[in-house]
């Protein structure tokens, strides 16, 4: 099974903050590398998928980066509504395996 | 818009079969690849299987044998079933969109399943 290990598993951040979570793969998956939202009792939300493309409708202030092993998600400017779980997985190869999240709270 | 909707039973004894079936709407599930994903209450996210182009497998080798996923496209709805379930089986289970090579772009709400006495 592909390891997916995020960093930090938490951080607090004020509202205008620039915040940065790293994922690392157990070895390359190329870029088959998403990120999701998830906020408190509702299900998670696709942000970005191979490891930079915005999904619709997600706002330009979060963006991706990375291929091969090491990949970063970034919030140029975090806003209220970015409080919330992140999480990383990996459809690279079976069984899919997600990060194990990093929660994001108020400073 | 693919719209997905999960329902089950809330509440299941240890040994017993859990059954969640999961109603989609503006999509047949013929198409394209559908996960089951459950969430541990105040845990992470746990990739169960899914099942393509309405026939095709590959679950979890952590839950194979306990595991099936599979269709009924005259309803147009999914089904997951996990057999022996004990205490460590209580989770939010969520079907979705999409599989390997590609994102999980759509999820339902979810279900919580207890297992308890």
């Amino acid at each position: 099974d592909i390891q997916m290990t995020q960093s930090p598993s938490s951080l607090s951040a004020s509202v205008g903050d620039r915040v940065t979570i790293t994922c690392r793969a157990s070895q390359s998956i190329s870029s088959y590398l998403n990120w999701y939202q998830q906020k408190p009792g509702k299900a998670p939300k696709l942000l970005i998928y191979a490891a930079s493309t915005l999904q619709s409708g997600v706002p330009s202030r979060f963006s991706g980066s990375g291929s091969g092993t090491d990949f970063t998600l970034t919030i140029s400017s975090l806003q209220p509504e970015d409080y919330a779980t992140y999480y990383c997985q990996q459809t690279y190869s079976t069984p899919l395996t997600f990060g194990g999240g990093t929660k994001v709270d108020i400073k | 818009q693919v719209q997905l909707q999960e329902s089950g039973p809330g509440l299941v004894k240890p040994s017993e079969t859990l059954s969640v079936t999961c109603s989609v709407s503006g999509i047949s599930v013929s198409t394209y690849y559908w996960s089951w994903i459950r969430q541990p209450p105040w845990k992470g996210l746990e990739w169960i299987g899914y099942i393509y182009y309405g026939g095709s497998t590959n679950y979890n080798p952590s839950l194979k044998s306990r595991v099936t996923i599979s269709v009924d496209k005259s309803k147009n709805q999914l089904s997951l079933k996990l057999s022996s379930v004990t205490a460590a089986d209580t989770a939010v289970y969520y079907c979705a969109s999409g599989g390997l090579e590609g994102p999980i772009d759509s999820w339902g709400q979810g279900t919580l399943v207890t297992v308890s006495p």
